[in-house]
């Protein structure tokens, strides 16, 4: 069965970068697409990006310049960093697999991640 | 981006048939996908590519729609059902949620 689980600091301050493994148990990497979601306070959710099978990646233009997602195909992981963090970036973090760029089938726990000096 | 509009909320007696909605603004074709989620849970996923039911999910799920209105229902419905639902399109880069529908049962 394919597992995800993040991991990572989970109060980051202000101006600071946020950095998240997401660990792959059960399927591999270098198959499909993988991505990160992140739900703020009051529920809205938001794409944020993915890395796919090849190691090419694709970002939301409202992060661009802030984000980075990376991988290690030989422990099956792969990683969120979002730079120059503000309060704003307060929210649960997820990783998931997205089957084919088109949903996301198999989602981590999530990990709250608050911004706060 | 394309914006999901989603009712924020529904409040409906177990047996019943709920119905819940989403609507694009602008084309999506069929690339329009539902979760489930409830509190302190991750999303999971029920219906993908509007009307394809996701592995394990009970056939008391549907949906239905094309273009830019959606329909995620729930026939009958059970107390377990209380949840947030999303839709979530993959047409249209950035890929977007809509804002939720928090379902309550009377």
């Amino acid at each position: 069965e394919v597992q995800l689980q993040e991991s990572g600091p989970g109060l980051v301050k202000p101006s600071q970068s946020l950095s998240l493994t997401c660990s792959v148990t059960g399927y591999s990497i270098t198959s499909n697409y993988w991505g990160w979601i992140r739900k703020f306070p009051g529920n809205k959710m938001e794409w944020m990006g993915y890395i796919s099978y090849s190691g090419s990646t694709s970002y939301n233009p409202s992060l661009k310049s802030r984000i980075s997602i990376t991988r290690d195909t030989s422990k099956n992981q792969f990683f969120l960093q979002l730079n120059s963090v503000t309060t704003e970036d307060t929210a649960t973090y997820y990783c998931a697999r997205f089957w084919r760029r088109y949903y996301f089938d198999y989602w981590g726990q999530g990990v709250m991640v608050t911004v706060s000096s | 981006d394309t914006v999901l509009t989603q009712s924020p909320a529904l409040a409906v007696s177990p047996g019943e048939r709920v119905s819940i909605s989403c609507r694009a603004s602008e084309g999506v074709n069929s690339y329009m996908h539902w979760y489930q989620q409830k509190p302190g849970q991750q999303p999971k996923l029920l219906i993908y590519k509007a009307s394809n039911l996701a592995s394990g999910v009970p056939a008391r799920f549907s949906g239905s729609g094309s273009g830019t209105d959606f329909t995620l229902t729930i026939d009958p419905v059970e107390a377990d059902d209380t949840a947030t639902y999303f839709c979530q399109q993959s047409w249209n880069d950035p890929y977007t949620f809509g804002a939720g529908t928090k379902l309550e049962l009377k």
